[in-house]
């Protein structure tokens, strides 16, 4: 099957420090990616939506200039959290869609990002 | 506004009980629903969407456009079971991502 990868698994680094989190589809190509976050034992909040090519579509709520999302190929996207604080600790998860072959349409996970601001 | 709601945050069971994890959603227009399942230190992986209506893991969804459900049961309930799920939906417009409920804990104890 499909096969997402995130790197790094686990993050921890100090306040107003970037970070960047990769998120990789391994074997499929992904025209689109989803960008995720998740509190302890709470649901999946959609930050944003990753095209190819074109800018992301952020949900209302997320600061745009805080996490800046590139996706430069169809195989690549990365989430940097700029100036990070405290408050920005979470578990962020992304996925990628399958748009050729089978399965047709369908929305893969990766294992999951924990970041930790000190 | 498009939501999804899990009512319940933990369903315990015992081993051979029924299980029915509830789901209702609110959307403007017809979407797809999905239902996913993240067992303990693993990622979320698909159990079944509602275009396929099939059983995986002897777990079957109907959607009910009427009620605007889509609860997930299973006759029978087994300690592997056990785990977080999911439910959620998409818009049917090519790019629209998952939208998911605040998701429900099944504990399932012999």
């Amino acid at each position: 099957g499909a096969v997402v990868s995130q790197h790094p698994s686990r993050v921890i680094c100090k306040s107003g420090t970037s970070v960047k989190i990769e998120c990789r589809s391994l074997d499929f190509q992904a025209t689109t990616m989803f960008w995720y976050r998740q509190f302890p034992k709470q649901s999946l909040m959609l930050m944003a939506t990753s095209n190819e090519g074109s800018k992301a579509t952020y949900e209302q709520g997320v600061e745009k200039d805080k996490f800046l999302i590139n996706h430069a190929s169809l195989t690549l996207s990365t989430l940097t959290v700029t100036s990070a604080h405290p408050e920005d600790s979470s578990f962020y998860i992304c996925s990628a869609r399958t748009s050729g072959g089978a399965p047709y349409n369908e929305q893969f996970f990766g294992p999951g990002t924990r970041l930790t601001v000190l | 506004a498009q939501r999804v709601t899990q009512p319940e945050k933990l369903l315990s069971v015992f081993k051979g009980a029924p299980v029915e994890l509830k789901c209702n959603y609110s959307y403007s227009g017809s979407p797809e629903l999905f239902w996913y399942v993240q067992y303990s230190r693993q990622r979320l992986q698909l159990l079944l969407r509602h275009i396929s209506r099939e059983s995986i893991k002897g777990f079957t969804a109907d959607l009910n456009k009427g009620e605007t459900s889509f609860h997930l049961k299973k006759p029978f309930a087994q300690e592997e079971d056990s785990a977080m799920y999911y439910c959620a939906l998409r818009g049917i417009q090519a790019g629209t991502a998952l939208i998911f409920g605040k998701g429900t804990t099944l504990s399932v104890s012999s």
